[in-house]
């Protein structure tokens, strides 16, 4: 069946513009989760999704990050006013629900590029 | 939180050798334990993965072994083929959120 799709694969901005990154997540999985993995480093958390809502934001950078998810599927990060710092890969994953032990699938990424 | 540190960062070894990489962690509560292999311009791919009643599990040529006293798990691969080269990532969970190694490059000379 079809993995976790990522768009668009690559992006690059002019600092100050606002991006949009989409992930559509395994059909029947309930929880989504947003990473990112600068040049070199491991992943870092940045949102967990149940359903629709979202009960931890912990790891968004800055108020200039959010995320949304709708119909149990899609779902946007949304970087505003962009900074050469938020360069790095944004890595969306999936599970079928949530909970320690839940493979997390991973989509293959976009890649952003702030000049 | 949890703080994952994974070494070594670098590891080259010879095709049919054995690779080993380890990670310790934090968090006593954490009880998955998943490694993941990133190849270039993809996603982490999950490779194996261990939960805390277990000490040793293994699939085929990659093995995970684990020590809840110690807060330290390895990823041991056997008879290593160039396909396996890749950046390889530990993690570990309590609950749903993952936290990550840094990661290791692995790197299968012919």
């Amino acid at each position: 069946g079809a993995g976790v799709s990522q768009s668009p694969s690559n992006k690059v901005t002019e600092k100050g513009k606002d991006v949009e990154l989409r992930c559509d997540p395994i059909s029947g999985h309930t929880a989504l989760y947003w990473y990112r993995q600068r040049l070199g480093q491991g992943l870092e958390f940045l949102i967990y999704f149940q359903g629709n809502s979202a009960p931890d934001k912990s790891g968004l950078p800055s108020d200039r990050f959010s995320a949304e998810r709708t119909g149990e599927s899609v779902s946007t990060l949304t970087i505003q006013r962009t900074q050469q710092e938020d360069s790095a890969v944004y890595l969306c994953a999936s599970s079928l629900d949530r909970g320690s032990g839940d493979t997390q699938y991973f989509g293959p990424g976009t890649r952003l590029t702030v000049l | 939180g949890e703080n994952v540190e994974q070494h070594p960062s670098t590891l080259s070894v010879q095709e049919g050798d054995s690779a080993v990489i380890k990670c310790t962690y934090s968090d006593s509560a954490s009880n998955y334990f998943p490694w993941y292999k990133q190849e270039l311009g993809k996603g982490p791919q999950l490779i194996i993965d261990i939960r805390s009643n277990v000490g040793e599990k293994k699939d085929q040529r990659i093995a995970v072994t684990l020590n809840k006293t110690a807060k330290h798990f390895s990823l041991h691969i056997t008879e290593t083929q160039p396909e396996d080269s890749a950046v390889y990532f530990c993690a570990a969970a309590n609950d749903y959120k993952l936290s990550f190694g840094a990661g290791t490059t692995v790197t299968v000379r012919a």
